[in-house]
């Protein structure tokens, strides 16, 4: 599975959009991006994912970089729920490798 | 909305004991999975299970580990003696198709002493 990077932690005014960025610059042609992301010590949630195209559903965006390289999450309008940490997986299949992500705090 | 429901939600057992940790997936799911998560590491994969065989496991998941869907609803996790290094959270998840989304239940705290 390919490698990902992610900042350790991020900061965003509540309200705001939050844009999460991913590095996975040795993703395979047939790889997905997944995110997910854990509340406290909850299950992980699933939030999107894709493989070329930029999608959306009721939770967020996911823009991928026509290389495939990189991706961004992007939470619309964050609200004080939606501190979590964010992980972005690089998988093809349905093994999750999780790493150790990125720590979003929404901030009022 | 349909969910990954987990039982117990808490146990506690000596070291040397073997435990079962439940899990009923979504109904009409096809794949699924155990991850564990020690206090404030990284989630890490166990085990996919699929078509009533396993499909993966990891490094972790040796001959003290088995899976086991008995009943079409249940999915289990047994844990045959216990060690220290068991205690975590361990969570179950499911997919309906292979490269599409897990959902995963609230987790089984386990702890080992």
């Amino acid at each position: 599975d390919a490698k990902t990077t992610q900042p350790t932690s991020m900061d965003c005014a509540e309200g705001r959009a939050a844009n999460l960025p991913c590095n996975h610059s040795t993703i395979s042609g047939n790889e997905y991006v997944y995110w997910y992301r854990q509340i406290h010590s909850q299950g992980p949630q699933y939030i999107i994912h894709g493989l070329k195209n930029n999608e959306t559903n009721e939770m967020a965006s996911l823009i991928i970089t026509e290389d495939r390289k990189s991706s961004t999450l992007i939470l619309p309008h964050a609200t004080l729920r939606d501190t979590a940490v964010y992980y972005c997986i690089v998988t093809y299949g349905n093994k999750l490798v999780f790493g150790a992500g990125t720590i979003l705090r929404v901030k009022s | 909305e349909p969910e990954v429901t987990q039982t117990p939600s808490h146990q506690v057992t000596q070291m040397g004991q073997e435990v079962i940790l439940r899990c009923v997936p979504i109904s009409n799911h096809l794949y699924f999975y155990w991850y564990r998560q020690i206090l404030g590491q990284k989630v890490e994969f166990l085990v996919s299970f699929y078509n009533n065989e396993i499909s993966e496991k990891s490094e972790i998941f040796d001959d003290q580990f088995s899976v086991e869907r008995p009943d079409g609803s249940n999915f289990t996790l047994k844990i045959r003696s216990t060690k220290l290094e068991d205690s975590a959270m361990y969570f179950c998840a499911s997919s309906p198709l292979t490269n599409t989304e897990a959902f995963f239940g609230q987790g089984t705290r386990l702890t080992v002493v």
